[in-house]
Formats: structure tokens, sequence, C-alpha cells
């Protein structure tokens, strides 16, 4: 049972515009720590997409784009390509009692291109 | 360029430890501007975050409340690695494992390791 709650899967075809979404609460999202979104591949590491909510590391596309607002954020595809086809993760941090607040992560979404 | 090497057991038995190395290349594990992480992956649990360690001075350890009495990380200096061992193991524990680095001041998780597939059975 993941922390922050993702659709399982989306799918679009090629061009089209995906938006997949990440619903945590008070202690996560809602505090304002931002939103990481990563892309995972078969059989490979995760690889950040979008950092701080907003923003793309140096060679990702900008055909991603992330947002974020109150508890939820999304993460946009235009220009859909087959090459997108892998999991998305969302992640974030959650303060707790008993220490330095933690990173938590969404149970992943699958997109499909058909 | 920062680059994360794994090595450690593919199988472990129940009730015994998990011992992983995370070799570090481009960085130093005592650095004051990173912190050294391990994440595991399960189809049953997801992505979790285990733990990490960092220099500041001293090394500091926060673990996850989840594992923080089976989990031990430890750095060594001299050869540029972290380590991570998680004791008393059920099947449940069977993922991938995988190390990471987070920079001060920023928030995501890069790079990875390659990750480690650990199997716990008899």
């Amino acid at each position: 049972q993941s922390v922050l709650t993702q659709p399982p899967s989306v799918s679009g075809a090629p061009g089209q515009r995906v938006t997949i979404s990440c619903t945590g609460s008070s202690s996560n999202i809602g505090t304002g720590y931002g939103v990481q979104w990563y892309q995972q591949l078969p059989g490979t590491a995760p690889k950040v997409l979008i950092y701080d909510n907003t923003n793309r590391p140096s060679g990702v596309p900008d055909r991603f784009s992330g947002s974020a607002s109150g508890t939820s954020a999304s993460l946009a595809i235009t220009g859909l390509q087959a090459e997108d086809e892998a999991v998305y993760y969302c992640q974030s941090y959650e303060s707790i009692l008993s220490g330095p607040s933690q990173a938590v992560f969404g149970g992943g979404t699958q997109l499909t291109v058909l | 360029q920062v680059q994360l090497q794994q090595s450690g057991p593919g199988l472990v038995k129940p009730s015994q430890t998990l011992s992983i190395t995370c070799a570090i290349s481009g960085d130093r594990v005592s650095s004051n501007s990173a912190t050294w992480n391990w994440i595991r992956q399960s189809p049953s649990r997801g992505l979790e975050w285990l733990g990490r360690t960092y220099y500041r001075s001293e090394w500091f350890f926060d673990y996850a409340v989840s594992v923080k009495s089976r989990i031990t990380i430890t750095p060594d200096t001299s050869k540029n690695h972290f380590s991570l061992q998680l004791s008393s193991l059920t099947p449940e524990d069977t993922a991938i494992y995988y190390c990471a680095r987070v920079r001060a001041h920023e928030n995501w998780f890069d790079p990875w390791g390659q990750g480690t597939l650990v199997t716990v059975s008899s």
C-alpha cells in the first residue's frame, strides 16, 4: 500500500496527450514538499523526469511537464511516442513525528502507447 | 558523472542478514553535499525508501520506521562506498534493492545503482 496514490494504468495513441495523477495528503504533498516524477523502463532503475513539481532535468524532453496543487500533483505527456511506454512513479516526502521527513512513493502507473 | 555500482548476493535464507554494497565513483561518500540512500522495490510494497547516511562534520543515519529495528547502513570512506545490512529476513523482504544519491538542497534521487534482486528463500 503506497503512501501516494496513482492510477494503475493509463493509455493513449501516438501523438496524444495523457496525464497521470498523484494524490497525497496534508502530511506529504500538502506540507509543501516538492513532487518528483520518475520513469522506469523494464529492467532499469527509475530515472527522474520532473523535480520540485515542475522542473525538468537537462535532457528530458519538454513533452513532459509537471504541476501540483494542494495535496495532489500531475504529470502530463504530450505528443505521445512509443518510447514513452513505461511505468511512472511520483515521489515526495512525509513528515513523521519520530524524526526527519522520509521519502514516499506512489504505486506506479503503467503507460501503454496504443 | 556520478555512478553507483552495487554488489551483493542474490539469494539469502530466511532469518539471515542481507548485505549489499554500493560503490561510488565521481563523488565521495563523505561529501557534505549529498545523502546516500537505500530503496527497495517489490510487487507487494512498490518503491520503499529504507534509509540513508550522510556526513555533516559527523555521520548521520535515518531509517524508515518499517525496518528501523533491522537495518544498518555503513559508510566506508577508505573504499568510497556504503553498505546496507538488513537482518531477520523473511520472504516479504524479497525485492530489488537500489542505492541512490540525493544532493543537498535537492529532493530527487539521482543517480541510482543498477539494482540487486534479493530473493529470500530456503
